[in-house]
Parts: C-alpha cells; sequence; structure tokens
C-alpha cells in the first residue's frame, strides 16, 4: 500500500527556534499533500493543501508566514513552523494523495512537537 | 451546519457486540467517501472506501446513501482492538481536491 513517511516524529525544541518538518510519499506520486495539526482529544485542523510546484492553500486562520509550506517534488513537502512559541506546540501531520477523485489520503506518522 | 457531521460517542459496548456508526454531508456534490480509525496519539489510518453498492472488509461494512447523504459503518463481533476513533471523510473534486474529515466517533470495547 501507498506509505507516507514524515520525520521527525518527535521535536522538543526552545522558543524561538524554526521547526522544518518533512513529508515524504515513497511508493507514489503525491500531487496533493495536506498539512494537519490536532490538540489533544480534538479533531484534526487542516493547516493548509499544497500541489507540487504552487503556492500552498491555507486555511482560515492559519497564518501563511508563520507556517511555511513548500511542495518542491511530487514526492516531498515540508512545513516549517517559524519562531515557533509554547502555543505552537501541538501533533502536526501530513497526509498525501495520488490523485483522481476516488483516492484516499494517506498519512505520515505525525510529528509531536513541543516548544519549551 | 457542518459539512461533515458525526456523533461523538463515546459508544461504550461488549466485546463481541454489533455497533454502527453513520455520518452525514450537506454537499451533495460529494464524491468520494471513506472511513478512517485514529488511535489515541497516533494518525490515521484507511479502514475502507465507501461505495454506492456498499462494501465489506471482513467485519466492517460500509454503506452510502447518496438520496439521504449519510454514510455508515457497521461492526459486527466487535473486539477490544477496535477501540479507537473513527473518522468520516468526504471528499469533493473539481480542480482540486477538497477533503472533509468528520470530527470523529470515539467506540471503546469493554471486555
Amino acid at each position: 500500500g501507498a506509505v507516507v513517511s514524515q520525520h521527525p516524529s518527535w521535536v522538543i525544541c526552545k522558543s524561538g527556534t524554526s521547526v522544518k518538518i518533512e513529508c515524504r510519499s515513497l511508493d507514489f506520486q503525491a500531487t496533493t499533500m495536506f498539512w494537519y495539526r490536532q490538540f489533544p482529544k480534538q479533531s484534526l485542523m487542516l493547516m493548509a493543501t499544497s500541489n507540487e510546484g504552487s503556492k500552498a492553500t491555507y486555511e482560515q486562520g492559519v497564518e501563511k508566514d508563520k507556517f511555511l509550506i513548500n511542495h518542491a517534488s511530487l514526492t516531498l513537502s515540508t512545513l516549517t513552523v517559524t519562531s515557533a512559541h509554547p502555543e505552537d506546540s501541538s501533533f502536526y501531520i501530513c497526509s498525501a494523495e495520488g490523485g483522481g477523485s476516488n483516492q484516499p489520503q494517506h498519512f505520515g506518522d505525525g510529528t509531536r512537537l513541543s516548544i519549551l | 451546519r457542518k459539512e461533515v457531521e458525526q456523533d461523538p460517542g463515546p459508544f461504550n459496548v461488549p466485546e463481541g457486540a454489533t455497533v454502527a456508526f453513520n455520518c452525514t454531508y450537506s454537499n451533495s456534490a460529494s464524491q468520494s467517501f471513506f472511513w478512517y480509525r485514529q488511535d489515541c496519539r497516533k494518525e490515521p489510518k484507511l479502514l475502507m472506501s465507501v461505495y454506492s453498492s456498499g462494501n465489506e472488509d471482513g467485519r466492517f461494512t460500509a454503506q452510502l446513501n447518496r438520496a439521504s447523504q449519510y454514510i455508515s459503518l457497521l461492526i459486527r463481533d466487535s473486539k477490544l482492538s477496535d477501540s479507537a476513533t473513527y473518522l468520516c471523510v468526504v471528499k469533493e473534486y473539481s480542480s482540486a481536491s477538497k477533503i472533509i474529515f468528520g470530527s470523529g466517533t470515539r467506540l471503546s470495547i469493554r471486555p
């Protein structure tokens, strides 16, 4: 089956640090990748949708200058949390799909980000 | 009204019971439907796609009712390992994908 790899799985860093998270589709070409965050006991919240070679589409309320997304190839998208603060601590999950109306998303393992 | 609505639960049922979840969606143009399960502190994993004719995978049966705009998931002979949050996912597709997640239904199977 389709595999999506996300790295790192766990990050602990000081306030003010920028953190980059990678999302790779290992055995298929991902025309679209999605970035979510999830707080404890809450549902997934879509942050942005990225298509290879174009600018990401951010959901309302998500700061594009704070959460930089790059989707430079069909197998890699990155999310950079710039100048992270404790309120950015969350579970960040990426997903990817190969395109087509009936294709499901496949999720990465998620990145648990803790900002001290 | 939310685009995709699910009963949040929790559903607490004994092992071996049959349990069913429903999910309603608001956009009649929605094209694809999926059920995912998410374990605590883990990423969602695809459980099954939902087809118009209904489909079954072992103990799991999914149904789609386009006229009433809902999908359902039936779990027979539930196991302890079925305890998770079940997410209903609706996909709209025009020039680009739009994926909408339900907030999830929590299921707890007790021995």
